[in-house]
């Protein structure tokens, strides 16, 4: 295993309310990841990282921010949670070059 | 642009029955391609990968061959058990050395029956 921790693994929200979401990995891996996972739609990258301070759009990336600091950490904040981003969301690292990524466990949001 | 194209099921079989999960891809470059299985409640877990043309990866049984003039990736299994039951992904990277992580098809819900 990567060693890819997310927290929280739940959470309730109201909408309108900013949220974040934290990934910390112990492998020193350069790539990090977030994916939202809904039914019908697969995993969709919302922004990754490719070095600290180092970040960029994904698919699905409007109403979310990123920011990383850390090597070892990668977080995810919505601005002004929706109830469209009620979701499973997945952090991933990888070493890049076309190699495989390693998941966290996922945090289930849910914005009422 | 890259994609994955993969039946989505659910897939419902009995127990050692054989097993053919279909997996397309279109991508501009010379991918890598892989098969994760995400139990319920779980992140994903990486099944197997193919890094090159005419590869197979294979792991607990299940196998999957890079076929280039097909571009496809189709995951098998000759018995299948009632633990198999589970979301499997089919996803492909950019060897181009792209930062812009795995594409993902849209998954295949297996469910194997006693």
């Amino acid at each position: 295993d990567a060693g890819i921790t997310q927290s929280p693994r739940h959470k309730v929200t109201e909408t309108g309310t900013p949220v974040t979401l934290r990934c910390h990995q112990t492998e020193n891996h350069r790539y990090m990841y977030w994916y939202r996972q809904d039914p019908g739609h697969g995993l969709r990258l919302i922004h990754y990282s490719y070095g600290v301070k180092d970040t960029d759009k994904g698919e699905v990336s409007d109403g979310y921010s990123v920011s990383r600091s850390k090597t070892e950490d990668f977080l995810l904040t919505l601005e002004s949670a929706t109830s469209s981003q009620t979701s499973v969301y997945f952090c991933a690292t990888s070493t890049g070059g076309g190699t495989e990524a390693f998941f966290g466990q996922g945090t289930r949001l849910t914005v009422v | 642009g890259n994609s994955v194209t993969q039946m989505e099921g659910p897939v419902t079989l009995s127990e050692e029955a054989f097993l053919t999960i279909n997996c397309t891809y279109t991508a501009t470059g010379y991918p890598s391609l892989f098969w994760y299985v995400q139990y319920p409640g779980e992140g994903l877990q990486l099944l197997l990968k193919a890094t090159k043309a005419d590869d197979k990866g294979s792991n607990k049984g299940f196998e999957a061959t890079y076929r280039k003039e097909t571009t496809s990736f189709h995951l098998e299994k000759g018995s299948v058990q009632v633990s198999d039951s589970a979301v499997y992904f089919c996803a492909l990277s950019d060897s181009g050395g792209g930062a812009d992580g795995l594409t993902f098809g849209k998954g295949t819900h297996l469910i194997i029956q006693p």
